[in-house]
C-alpha cells in the first residue's frame, strides 16, 4: 500500500523568505501523481501544484516549485517570497495514474506560520 | 473551472438522530465520488468510494451500516450518518475525480450532541 509521510508538523517562516516543507512516500507503482494542497482556515482544500511522476522536469506555479526526486521518493515543496495567506495546513498526497479514478491518499499535513 | 457543492456546510443535531450530507459535482459527471472524514488538527482520511449504480466501497474500519452512501445520478452522492454519537462529530469533505487532480467539496461540519 502506498503511504506519504510529512516530518514537519509545524514550520514557520518570516514574511517575504522561503520555506520548504518536505515530503517522501513509498509506491511500488512507476506511474502516479503528486500534489501538494493547501487547507487554510476556511477548511477548502486547494490544489497548490502537482507533478507526474513521468515528468523529470520539476513543476512551477508562480511563487511556488518542487522539488521531485523520484528515485528518492521524495517531493518537497518550496514557497517563494512567504506571503501572510500562504499561512495555512499543507498536505503532500499521491494518486495513482491507473484509472481516472484512483483514491487520493495524504499526508499527515504540515502547519505553516508567516510571522509579519 | 469544475465545481463540488457540499450541503449543508454546517449542521447540529441531537445524538441518536441521522444526517444526510450532499455532495454535487456541478459542471461534469462523476460515476465516482470519494468521502473523507477530517478530525481538528488531523489529515483527510477516506472513509468511502460512491460508486454511481452500485454499491460503495468501504475502507477498512468504517461501519458502513453507521455511514450509507447512495450514489443515485451522475452528479448527486449522499452521506448519511445513522443514529449519529458525539464522536461522529467531524468534517466531512468528498471529492470528485473527473481527472487528476481531484476536486474537493467545500465541507460539512457536523456537531453531534
Amino acid at each position: 500500500a502506498q503511504t506519504v509521510t510529512q516530518s514537519q508538523p509545524e514550520m514557520s517562516v518570516q514574511e517575504a523568505e522561503t520555506v520548504t516543507l518536505s515530503c517522501t512516500y513509498d509506491t511500488s507503482e512507476s506511474d502516479y501523481y503528486l500534489f501538494w494542497y493547501k487547507q487554510p482556515p476556511s477548511r477548502q482544500m486547494i490544489l497548490v501544484i502537482r507533478q507526474e511522476a513521468y515528468k523529470q522536469q520539476n513543476a512551477t506555479e508562480n511563487r511556488f516549485s518542487v522539488n521531485f526526486q523520484k528515485a528518492a521518493k521524495s517531493f518537497s515543496l518550496k514557497i517563494s517570497d512567504s506571503q501572510l495567506g500562504d499561512a495555512a495546513m499543507y498536505f503532500c498526497a499521491y494518486r495513482s495514474a491507473r484509472t481516472s479514478y484512483d483514491k487520493v491518499i495524504f499526508g499527515p499535513g504540515t502547519s505553516l506560520s508567516v510571522i509579519p | 473551472g469544475a465545481v463540488v457543492s457540499q450541503h449543508p456546510s454546517w449542521v447540529i443535531c441531537k445524538s441518536g438522530t441521522s444526517v444526510k450530507i450532499e455532495c454535487r459535482s456541478l459542471d461534469f459527471q462523476a460515476t465516482t465520488m470519494f468521502w473523507y472524514r477530517q478530525f481538528p488538527k488531523q489529515s483527510l482520511m477516506l472513509m468511502a468510494t460512491s460508486n454511481e449504480g452500485s454499491k460503495a466501497t468501504y475502507e477498512q474500519g468504517v461501519e458502513k451500516d453507521k455511514f450509507l452512501i447512495n450514489h443515485a445520478s451522475l452528479t448527486l452522492s449522499t452521506l448519511t450518518v445513522t443514529s449519529a454519537h458525539p464522536e461522529d462529530s467531524s468534517f466531512y469533505i468528498c471529492s470528485a475525480p473527473p481527472r487528476a487532480p481531484q476536486y474537493f467539496g467545500p465541507g460539512t461540519r457536523l456537531l453531534v450532541l
